[in-house]
């Protein structure tokens, strides 16, 4: 069956460190996004990615980048962690036909930051 | 700024009831509704859409309902069960596939 997975499920980093949350999906979607969920804010999208070496930023994107290098893949790296980076992380893609095409979301990764 | 509000943190109804989760919106631009439903340690998993076209969709005992004018929607569960117990988020989408969502409202049905 086709699956969108993340790993790792959970991380403890450190203020300053780099870290690199990974996003796999099998569905074959060209639509690949990341959100983080806060309390009081809901799901907010940081990155999302229409394709292969298509990047875009979300509504809140500083201190976050991703790369597609192929369709599978959308790995979410924070550059030097904040404390304002805790959070959960969901990864989610989608097809790219017309209509309305719902996301399929990952586990989520709950990233605490030191 | 929230473009999507759910201003209800919490719901609780009984068993077999009906279950009403609100939803409102502020930016005209979006062409279509979702709701998803969240266990915890769960990612969302997509519920019932509907396109702004529309006023209602159904599917089982979920309906949505859509009031343009007011830039309100809702999810309506009949009858409520305990397997319904979760958090929801209303969600939009504009163009290009960006979609805004709700800060959630966690229903428990009691049985």
């Amino acid at each position: 069956d086709a699956e969108i997975t993340q790993s790792p499920r959970h991380k403890i980093t450190e203020t300053g460190r780099q870290v690199t949350l990974a996003c796999h999906q099998t569905w074959n979607h060209n639509n690949m996004f990341w959100y983080r969920q806060d309390l009081g804010h809901g799901l907010r999208l940081i990155h999302y990615s229409y394709g292969v070496h298509d990047t875009n930023k979300g509504e809140v994107s500083d201190g976050y980048s991703v790369s597609r290098s192929n369709t599978e893949d959308l790995p979410l790296t924070l550059e030097s962690a904040a404390s304002s980076q805790t959070s959960v992380y969901f990864c989610a893609s989608s097809e790219s036909s017309g209509g309305i095409n719902e996301q399929f979301f990952g586990p989520g990764t709950r990233l605490t930051v030191l | 700024d929230q473009q999507v509000k759910q201003n209800s943190p919490s719901l609780s109804v009984q068993e077999g009831r009906i279950s009403i989760l609100n939803c409102d919106y502020t930016n005209s631009m979006f062409d279509y509704f979702l709701w998803y439903k969240k266990y915890p340690a769960e990612g969302p998993t997509f519920l019932i859409s509907i396109s702004s076209i529309k006023d209602k969709n159904e599917d089982g005992r979920f309906t949505v309902f859509l009031n343009k004018s007011a830039k309100h929607l809702s999810l309506h569960i009949v009858p409520s069960q305990p397997g319904d117990s979760a958090v929801y988020f209303c969600a939009a989408r504009k163009a290009g596939n960006q979609f805004y969502f709700g800060t959630g409202t966690s229903l428990t049905v009691i049985p």
